[in-house]
């Protein structure tokens, strides 16, 4: 069966600091890869999305940027933390087309101070 | 504007009543999703609903596409305590990227 892992589960860190942030999927090949951000326990903003290794597209401009070394590995990361960055971060995987449905991580709550 | 509204953002009830939330667009879609979440968590997925006018049954969840493909609805039947978190709908408008509403928030109190 597949599973996505997703960690870590909590951050706090500076305002300026990098950040990192790894999702990896079991049991699939080729799958498609997302990152979320929900803000205040509400509707989810698509971050970035990946049809596969090294192809990335970003939906938001931000301090944020995306990369997929491996197929079934999408990470996260930030140069500089700002403070408008803090929220909850969900990583999540489909096959083509989605139609059948995303499945999410359990999320990182990521605290900028 | 949201490509998708939900309604009502929040709803609290006891026990044992019935609800029912809805997820209205002016565009018509090829197929819409239901996921719940809880806390500290990521979104399930509970249902797709693909065809107008389909009605699809999860126990005490009953989901309904509208006619028009413009809407949906889902209602609960005599809710309990573990239907609590936030219900959300979403849609493929193009491609494989999932929009989705800003969800309704539902605490069902024992």
């Amino acid at each position: 069966s597949q599973t996505i892992h997703q960690w870590p589960a909590t951050l706090v860190q500076p305002v300026g600091s990098p950040l990192s942030l790894e999702c990896t999927v079991e049991g699939t090949s080729n799958p498609n890869l997302y990152w979320y951000r929900q803000a205040a326990g509400r509707g989810l903003q698509l971050l970035f999305y990946s049809v596969g290794i090294g192809q990335i597209s970003s939906e938001v401009p931000q301090n944020l940027s995306a990369s997929r070394p491996q197929d079934r590995q999408f990470i996260l990361s930030s140069k500089k933390l700002l403070l408008s960055d803090s929220g909850f971060y969900l990583c999540a995987w489909s096959v083509r087309g989605g139609r059948y449905g995303y499945t999410f991580g359990s999320g990182t709550r990521l605290t900028v101070v | 504007t949201q490509l998708l509204e939900q309604s009502p953002q929040f709803l609290s009830i006891q026990e044992g009543e019935n609800l029912t939330v809805y997820c209205n667009s002016s565009s018509v879609f090829s197929s819409l999703q239901w996921y719940r979440q809880e806390p500290g968590e990521g979104p399930v997925l509970l249902v797709t609903v693909v065809t107008g006018g389909e009605v699809k049954k999860l126990k005490r969840l009953t989901f309904q596409f509208g006619d028009a493909r413009k809407d949906s609805s889902l209602h609960i039947t005599a809710a309990q305590p573990g239907d609590t978190g936030l219900y959300l709908c979403a849609t493929l408008p193009g491609g494989d990227k999932l929009v989705f509403g800003a969800g309704t928030i539902l605490r069902v109190k024992s």
